[in-house]
């Protein structure tokens, strides 16, 4: 299973884009890289998942270099209820995620 | 993507009792997991559930203390055994499904063991 590493907290401005690097040196070629976000008390929320080159929906956007070896999920204009933890995982079809410690977001008025 | 309820959404029970926590998902889908999240950590997974089969248990996690059930292809139980005030966590289910084989997560239930 490939190993993430994201950094354990950002703090922001409401407004400002967010960008959060994911490392993910071992990604196996069956692998995506998919991205949650949690607010505390409830269950992780899917954001995005890909597996190569950009992807973009409705909340967020997620850059994916040719090697893969890392990922960037880009969220515009954040706001206050933008502030939660963001996790970033690595795996293919029946593969069992492995959840790092995440990378918490603060956003600031 | 996949909905999922689990029930209860919080409970206080006492150690050495036991509680059984139920997942239900509106689709039918062949892999659902149950994760657990001890206060200020990151998710542990605890099983795999696949129906039809024995559920498959991470490192730490026995079937005696976390005997899990997967009667059919939209429910799945976890039962928290005899426990103890470190079994106070966030207990998790999640499913994947969809093209992409997305897991989504159920909302959790909260335990508290005095």
């Amino acid at each position: 299973l490939a190993k993430t590493t994201q950094p354990i907290s950002m703090d922001s401005y409401e407004g400002q884009e967010v960008n959060i690097t994911c490392s993910h040196n071992n990604i196996a070629t069956n692998d995506y890289i998919t991205w949650y976000q949690q607010f505390p008390s409830q269950g992780p929320r899917f954001i995005i998942q890909g597996y190569k080159t950009k992807v973009t929906n409705e909340v967020a956007s997620l850059f994916i270099p040719a090697d893969r070896k890392s990922s960037t999920l880009s969220l515009p204009r954040v706001s206050l209820s933008d502030t939660a933890v963001y996790y970033c995982l690595v795996g293919a079809y029946g593969q069992n995620f492995v959840f790092g410690p995440g990378t918490r977001l603060s956003v600031l008025p | 993507s996949a909905v999922i309820s689990q029930k209860p959404s919080r409970d206080i029970c006492q150690r050495g009792t036991s509680l059984t926590i139920q997942c239900q998902v509106d689709s039918q889908v062949t892999m659902m997991f149950w994760y657990r999240q001890q206060p200020g950590q990151s998710l542990t997974l605890i099983a795999t559930a696949n129906q039809g089969s024995e559920a498959t248990y991470e490192s730490g996690f026995v079937i005696d203390k976390f005997p899990i059930s997967r009667p059919n292809l939209t429910f799945s139980t976890l039962t928290v055994s005899n426990m103890s005030p470190e079994d106070s966590s966030i207990y998790l289910c999640s499913v994947e499904t969809g093209i992409m084989e997305t897991q989504y997560f159920g909302p959790g239930t909260r335990l508290l063991v005095l």
